[in-house]
């Protein structure tokens, strides 16, 4: 089993949908989760810190449940610039971050 | 954050040679990290690059096959020995944000892109 999973995609949606990703990790001690976004033929950049409390950043909000081992991230009134791969992304406290395969999302105008 | 150039950007190569890549950052970093991410794949990790001495590796990566110069804070090389089409990838130099804390930000190389026929 993968240490990072995530949803396989693509996702197709309709500019201004809600769409979700799903994200799960394997490794119980992991400290630390993040999304990263990458365009296609650039390097993936932060979009967003995952903290256990939930967090939201304009139209974007990700949820973290350490119990179940699952990160979440939720994309409101999507754009066209949306359309990237996002990358979930897992670090334990003083080791290396570890990637998930990417879910690539088209919004489609 | 951090800025960071990588030479070449990308490359054609033969089978059988070697591509040695450049990272620079424009400050001094402890830690470089060297990935690969290969055609609709996301990253690997190949190896941490730490000043002054041996790169540490990740399983299935071994020195012969990819030597790590970290000569100073602000730069290091990635090789590509004895290629073959397998390697062909793009390879990305990172640092991460240099706080001391789980939530550093991890910032990227622009990458770069190896074809070997």
């Amino acid at each position: 089993r993968k240490e990072v999973e995530q949803d396989p995609g693509p996702f197709n949606v309709p500019e201004g949908a809600t769409v979700a990703f799903n994200c799960t990790y394997s490794n119980s001690a992991s400290q630390s989760f993040f999304w990263y976004r990458q365009d296609c033929r650039k390097e993936p950049k932060l979009l967003m810190s995952v903290y256990s409390s939930g967090n939201e950043d304009g139209r974007f909000t990700a949820q973290l449940n350490r119990a179940s081992q699952y990160i979440s991230l939720l994309i409101r009134d999507s754009k066209l610039s949306d359309s990237a791969t996002y990358l979930c992304v897992v670090k334990n406290y003083g080791q290396n971050f570890v990637f998930g395969p990417g879910t690539r999302l088209s919004v489609l105008p | 954050s951090a800025v960071i150039s990588q030479k070449p950007s990308r490359d054609i190569c033969q089978r059988g040679t070697s591509l040695t890549i450049q990272c620079q950052v424009d400050s001094q970093v402890t830690m470089m990290f060297w990935y690969r991410q290969q055609p609709g794949q996301s990253l690997t990790l190949i190896a941490t690059a730490n000043q002054g001495s041996e790169a540490t590796y990740e399983s299935g990566f071994v020195i012969d096959k990819f030597p790590i110069s970290r000569p100073n804070l602000t730069f290091s090389t990635l090789t590509v020995s004895n290629m073959s089409p397998e390697d062909s990838s793009i390879y990305l130099c990172s640092v991460d944000s240099g706080n001391d804390h789980s939530y550093n930000e991890q910032f990227f190389g622009p990458g770069t892109r190896l074809t070997v026929l």
